[in-house]
């Protein structure tokens, strides 16, 4: 175990569902993200949390609300999804803007 | 913002020869590049990283070079082993807290 923890592994979901992804982290990291990994595409940056505040929102649709209540948990509500948002959600952290990331282990979304 | 350009988007190898990947950046204010590996049904991981104050940074069989004036860097594998086979993620970041990734490249080690 890296450290990072997400939850649920994978989701199956109907475009009328309302769900939340959640991730953990206990090292002490000060920054989390949430990248979505599509097939044939570049990892794509949703949004950035340091110390619990938003720091980039990458014009990211409404049916996407992140929440960060402390440093340690990150989570992505989805609501009113699309099969295009079918997906793997990855979760990452860093321990401040100069290093790399740890990532979580991802959630294998599908919208049906 | 940052655009990173990856190349190839595959790659088959012989065992025990070597894999390079390229990167272009477009940013030149970015000065950190790492690189990931991500195996089937895994998450990403930090395999290397460079600065932007460093030109080649080695790490057992594999290593990282970056040419801050042409804006591009990549990754050497040597020695290629079956359990290289993956998918290899370059990335860049100036001094924000995103990080922009290529495409990947996915790598097939044939024994």
């Amino acid at each position: 175990e890296t450290g990072v923890t997400q939850t649920p592994r994978h989701l199956v979901m109907g475009m009328t569902n309302k769900k939340s992804l959640k991730c953990e982290q206990h090292l002490g990291h000060n920054a989390m993200y949430w990248y979505k990994q599509s097939a044939k595409k570049p990892l794509e940056l949703m949004f950035v949390y340091s110390l619990e505040e938003r720091v980039e929102n990458n014009s990211v649709p409404s049916r996407f609300s992140p929440e960060c209540p402390n440093s340690s948990h990150l989570f992505l509500h989805l609501h009113t999804l699309q099969p295009e948002d079918s997906a793997l959600y990855l979760c990452a952290s860093s321990r401040d803007r100069y290093n790399g990331y740890t990532f979580g282990s991802g959630t294998r979304l599908t919208v049906v | 913002g940052e655009n990173v350009e990856q190349h190839p988007s595959t790659l088959s190898v012989q065992e025990g020869d070597s894999a390079v990947i390229k990167c272009t950046y477009s940013d030149s204010a970015s000065n950190y590049f790492p690189w990931y590996k991500q195996e089937l049904g895994k998450r990403p991981q930090l395999i290397i990283d460079i600065r932007s104050n460093v030109g080649e940074k080695k790490d057992q069989r594999i290593a990282v070079t970056l040419n801050k004036t042409a804006k591009h860097f990549s990754l050497h594998i040597t020695e290629t082993q079956p359990e290289d086979s993956a998918v290899y993620f370059c990335a860049a970041r100036s001094n924000d807290y995103k990080l922009s990734f290529g495409a990947g490249t996915t790598v097939t080690v044939r024994a």
